[in-house]
């Protein structure tokens, strides 16, 4: 069962913010949200992961909801090499250790000039 | 900052060969995912090793097998290659003893299968 739930594709223009929004309405009260992005056919590369409070880092920040159903990605100047498929993924730790990342179907944003 | 090694990078097999790729963790970590992206898809997880022990096991075929070494370093092993295991094979590394685990992941290898 898909546990996040993203639009297939956005596209944004360079130098504007982009908003990637990112539903997990069955989040669990220790689940994290996790976002990575792959541009093409390179590895995945993380950008960002929060529980409940809004985080920020160099690359993005992350707001998730009160009730934490639901994030929002946000890119604050998009440039084109920000083009990638985003992946809002859910995870938590288990008895051992964190575990396998889910990747579901992403976000394919295209940042255009 | 180092990053995961994943070798070789491109690697082309005739059907029913054998192939191993390599994966090369950041310093420091002690655990190892192994992921597969089939053309058009998203990643799927494989396997991974925690301490040279095998942690979890995904859809892995039984001719795939992986270990992890006392220097971390695994290795994922595939026997009979078919034409559907082409593919691009991620390994990601990370330390149990980060702040929830972040796992880092390397630039792939692409496997073509003829």
């Amino acid at each position: 069962d898909a546990k996040t739930t993203q639009p297939p594709s956005m596209d944004c223009a360079e130098g504007r913010a982009a908003n990637l929004p990112c539903n997990h309405s069955t989040i669990s009260g220790n689940e994290y949200v996790y976002w990575y992005r792959q541009i093409h056919s390179q590895g995945p590369q993380y950008i960002i992961h929060g529980l409940k409070n809004n985080e920020t880092n160099e690359m993005a920040s992350l707001i998730i909801t009160e009730d934490r159903k639901s994030s929002t990605l946000i890119l604050p100047h998009a440039t084109l090499r920000d083009t990638a498929v985003y992946y809002c993924i859910v995870r938590a730790p288990t008895t051992d250790s964190w575990g396998k990342l889910q990747f579901g179907a992403g976000t394919q944003v295209v940042v255009t000039p | 900052a180092a990053g995961v090694i994943q070798s070789p990078r491109h690697l082309i097999k005739e059907k029913r060969e054998t192939a191993t790729l390599k994966c090369y963790p950041i310093p420091r970590h002690d655990t190892v995912y192994w992921y597969q992206q089939g053309p058009g898809q998203d990643p799927q997880f494989l396997i991974s090793f925690y301490e040279k022990m095998q942690s979890d096991k995904g859809s892995i075929p039984d001719r795939f097998s992986a270990q992890q070494f006392s220097d971390y370093h695994s290795e994922l092993n595939m026997s009979s290659l078919e034409l559907g295991d082409s593919a691009l094979y991620f390994c990601a590394s990370s330390s149990q003893a980060s702040l929830q685990e972040t796992q880092y992941f390397g630039p792939g290898t692409r496997l073509l299968v003829l």
